[in-house]
């Protein structure tokens, strides 16, 4: 299957802080990659959808203020947690979408994550 | 909007059995569904992924099936080993494979040596 790596896999900061992370598909383009978070205990919840070249789309419920998505290139995208607070201490995790090995069909790759502690 | 639920939350079986864990989705008009496993700590290993336009799949003592028009998925554990132990999670995609997927809470598995 295609490989996303995120960077850092995790990063402690001080409140108040910004923190970027970075999600890279390794061996294909994406144009579209999203952004999911996992609080404790908790399932996966899709927080964007970032697309290359354009504005991303948020789901309702996050700050588009405070979590600022770039999508420039084909390969990268990153997430910005801005002012960070303790309650944005979260895993975030990404996936990439690349048409299907076979049929065209779209699937998703994800990344192993990055575990963010604000202090 | 899609909810998908997963039962049983958590199962905890002797090593050998063979398992069943549950998925079902409110909004039957979905691109793929996936099943995923996830240790404590870690990210996501994607497991299987069903079409919408197909019935099952396969990887070695797994088994995934989807029944779309019921909404519901099962995944099958055969010959259960203490090495599953983690959460399975299901999810599935809508919009023609252009929305970000739904997450189920996760089914928490123990296998006991």
């Amino acid at each position: 299957g295609a490989v996303v790596s995120q960077h850092p896999s995790w990063v402690i900061c001080k409140s108040g802080t910004s923190v970027k992370i970075e999600c890279r598909s390794l061996d294909f383009q994406a144009t579209t990659m999203f952004w999911y978070r996992q609080f404790p205990k908790q399932s996966l919840m899709l927080m964007a959808t970032s697309n290359e070249g354009s504005k991303a789309t948020y789901e309702q419920g996050v700050e588009k203020d405070k979590f600022l998505i770039n999508h420039a290139s084909l390969t990268l995208s990153t997430l910005t947690v801005t002012s960070a607070h303790p309650e944005d201490s979260s895993f975030y995790i990404c996936s990439a979408r690349t048409p299907g090995l076979a049929g065209g069909f779209y699937e998703q790759f994800f990344g192993p994550g990055t575990r963010l502690t604000v202090l | 909007k899609q909810e998908v639920t997963q039962i049983p939350a958590a199962l905890s079986v002797p090593e050998g059995e063979n398992l069943v864990l549950n998925c079902s989705f409110t909004d039957s008009a979905i691109y793929n569904l996936q099943w995923f496993r996830q240790d404590p700590g870690k990210g996501l290993t994607s497991l299987l992924l069903i079409q919408s336009s197909q019935r099952e799949q396969t990887s070695g003592r797994l088994n995934a099936s989807l029944d779309k028009s019921s909404g519901r998925s099962t995944l099958y554990i055969a010959a259960s080993q203490p090495g599953d132990s983690a959460t399975y999670l299901c999810a599935v995609t809508s919009g023609g494979g252009a929305d970000g997927l739904t997450f189920g809470k996760g089914t928490h598995l123990i296998i006991q040596p």
